[in-house]
């Protein structure tokens, strides 16, 4: 069974860039078929989703988001990585990775989560 | 960006009862709907895909029905693992979005 796990800072300063890394077990990222995605859930909040990204490096961003997010694939290490710039109190949230699941017609659904890790921004 | 809506945003309830949670799109998504469940500190858990198709070992008692814009999720007989916070999510299009989310409490 698939398994994903985040890992990265818990506290990332005002104006600097939060990294976190997602590392995937039980599959393989180049196995192809999938899309690998971020969603992050501010504190008590709802589900906003930033974006996924192919093992060819093929993305989608949310345009909320996309002039500071990057998103990348390590085959090698079967991970992926989520960099937003220039972070704000409002970037707080629980970050989650997932994997895409392709429904047809180029249709993709989140079916693999993985626990989230919350990300704190401060000065 | 289609706006997804639920409604209730809260809904009491007992062991035993039917619950439905209704979910709007602003824009017709075909049938391109999944339902997820999330419990305090953990992440969200796919019940249901494609508006109607259960995923892989959830229990029948959910069920999901709905195209264009008008969604439910139904379960028929709430049970004491089932009181969390429920929400939607359309993949018609991006940015994929979700619902504010129901949450199911204890009557």
């Amino acid at each position: 069974q698939v398994q994903l796990q985040e890992s990265g800072p818990g506290l990332v300063k005002t104006s600097q860039t939060l990294s976190l890394t997602c590392t995937v077990s039980g599959g393989s990222i180049s196995s192809g078929g999938y899309y690998w995605s971020w969603i992050r859930q501010h504190p008590g909040k709802g589900l906003e989703w930033i974006g996924y990204i192919y093992y060819s490096g093929s993305s989608y961003y949310n345009p909320s988001l996309k002039s500071r997010v990057t998103m990348s694939v390590d085959r090698s290490k079967n991970e992926l990585s989520l960099r937003l710039s220039s972070v704000t109190a409002a970037d707080t949230a629980v970050y989650y990775c997932a994997r895409a699941e392709s429904g047809g017609w180029s249709k993709y659904y989140l079916d693999y989560w993985g626990q989230g890790t919350l990300v704190t921004v401060s000065s | 960006d289609i706006q997804m809506t639920q409604s209730p945003s809260t809904l009491s309830a007992s062991v035993g009862d039917r619950v439905t949670i209704t979910c709007r799109a602003s824009q017709s998504i075909s049938t391109w709907l999944a339902w997820y469940q999330q419990k305090p500190g953990k992440a969200p858990n796919l019940l249901i895909y494609k508006a109607s198709t259960l995923e892989s070992g959830v229990p029948s008692r959910f069920s999901g029905s709905g195209s264009g814009t008008e969604f439910t999720l139904t379960i028929s007989s709430l049970q004491p693992d089932d009181f969390a916070t429920y929400y939607c999510q359309q993949y018609d299009s991006y940015p994929l979005t979700f619902g504010g989310g129901t949450k199911v409490e204890i009557k």
